[in-house]
Order: structure tokens, then sequence, then C-alpha cells
């Protein structure tokens, strides 16, 4: 069955780094999105992309986020200067084109823990 | 904007009976997608079971149905004859139209042998 692929799987930065989160999304969807879950807390939605721009973003998703599709395969979360209250779990998913009664597929995470 | 409400922070369950894990939701749309995830301990999340809203059937996975109560706004996941493998968190999930997850609080699922 296909997968999302997210690396790392764990990632420690200091605080004020730059950190990129990779995906690689299934290869026929067109819709991207990145989640974030702090622990012990619900999952919440950042960002959403089609057609290489931003569908729609969150108030999470401030000016130190971003997001790219630098190829064909590629999807990545960029943040650019760390905060501790940026230790979460990062999902990445990825849908197909039509409707969403199939929901998404998820990646398996990425933990970042900034110290 | 849409809410997904999960009451039960907590809930266990002896091995091979049955538990139900409420959820409750607001929307003004007509038309919508729910859905139940399953978070292991290792976070993946896994889909479970989904319900589309125009539809009047309960979606049913082998071991696992929803009662869905539209005009309540209610969508409970039933889980029978558990298992040890279903301890996890369970969240429930509303699919907006813009293809957005609203996820619940969640609910942790302990099984107890």
């Amino acid at each position: 069955e296909p997968e999302v692929t997210q690396t790392p799987s764990h990632q420690v930065t200091q605080m004020g780094q730059e950190v990129i989160l990779r995906c690689v999304p299934i290869s026929n969807h067109l819709y991207f999105y990145w989640y974030r879950q702090i622990l012990g807390q619900k999952v919440e939605f950042l960002v959403s992309f089609y057609n290489n721009e931003i569908s729609e973003k969150s108030e999470i998703f401030d000016d130190q986020f971003s997001v790219e599709r630098p190829d064909g395969s590629n999807f990545t979360l960029k943040i650019r200067s760390t905060k501790l209250e940026d230790s979460a779990m990062y999902f990445c998913a990825s849908k197909e084109a039509g409707t969403g009664k199939y929901g998404y597929t998820f990646g398996s995470g990425t933990r970042l823990t900034v110290v | 904007a849409q809410t997904v409400t999960q009451s039960q922070p907590e809930m266990s369950v002896q091995e091979a009976e049955t538990v139900t894990l409420s959820c409750t939701y607001d929307t003004s749309e007509s038309d919508y997608y729910l859905f139940w995830y399953k978070q292991p301990p290792s976070r993946q999340m896994i889909l479970v079971i989904r319900q589309e809203a125009y539809k009047q059937q309960n979606a049913t996975e082998n071991r696992f149905s929803v009662n869905f109560q539209k005009a309540a706004k209610s969508f409970s996941l039933k889980i029978s004859d558990s298992q040890l493998g279903d301890a996890a968190m369970y969240f429930c999930a509303y699919l907006t139209g813009t293809y957005k997850y609203i996820f619940g609080t969640g609910t942790r699922l302990k099984v107890l042998a």
C-alpha cells in the first residue's frame, strides 16, 4: 500500500536554529498538508498546499513557518527560528484529487524536540 | 466554525468486551465526512473508520462500527470484542469543505487483560 514517508523520525535542534522537515507524499496525490501535535494534545492543522501554493493556513502557521515543494516528489516544512514551544510531532499528509470521502494518508510523523 | 468534542479523556474495557467512545460535533454544513483515527504509542495516525454524512447507514469495519446520529450531531465509535492491540488514543475528526481536519481532543482507551 502506498505510504507517505517522513524524515527524520526524530530531530533535536537548538532554540533559534532553522529546521526542515521532509515528506514524500504518495506519487499521484495532489493535495498536501502539515499538522502538528504537541505532546498530550490534539492534532492541529497547520497548512494545506495545492498547485504549488498554500491553499489554507492556520493561525499557528505564522511567518516563521514556510512550505515548499522543491521538486516533483518532496514536500517540506521549514521552521525558520525554532522556539521551545515548537516541540511537537509534525505530521505530513497527502490526498488525491476528488472528494475527501477517503480522507488523507498520514505519514508516521517527525518528532521535533527544541532544546 | 466547526468544532469536535470528545468528552471522555480516558476509557477502559476488558479484553473481549465492547466499548463505545463518544464524539459530538457542530457544523452548519449539510454534507460532510467524519472519521475516527487511532494513534498507538508510535503516534502514527491510522484511519479506523469513516462516515459520509449523507448516508444514513452506519459504517462498519470488522469489529469497529459507528453510531451516527446526524440530527444530534453525534458520531460514536463502538469497538466489539476488544483486543489488547486496540489500546491507543482515538481521535474523532471532521473533514471541512476545504479538506481540513478538525480533530477532537482524543480518548485514551485502555484494554485490560
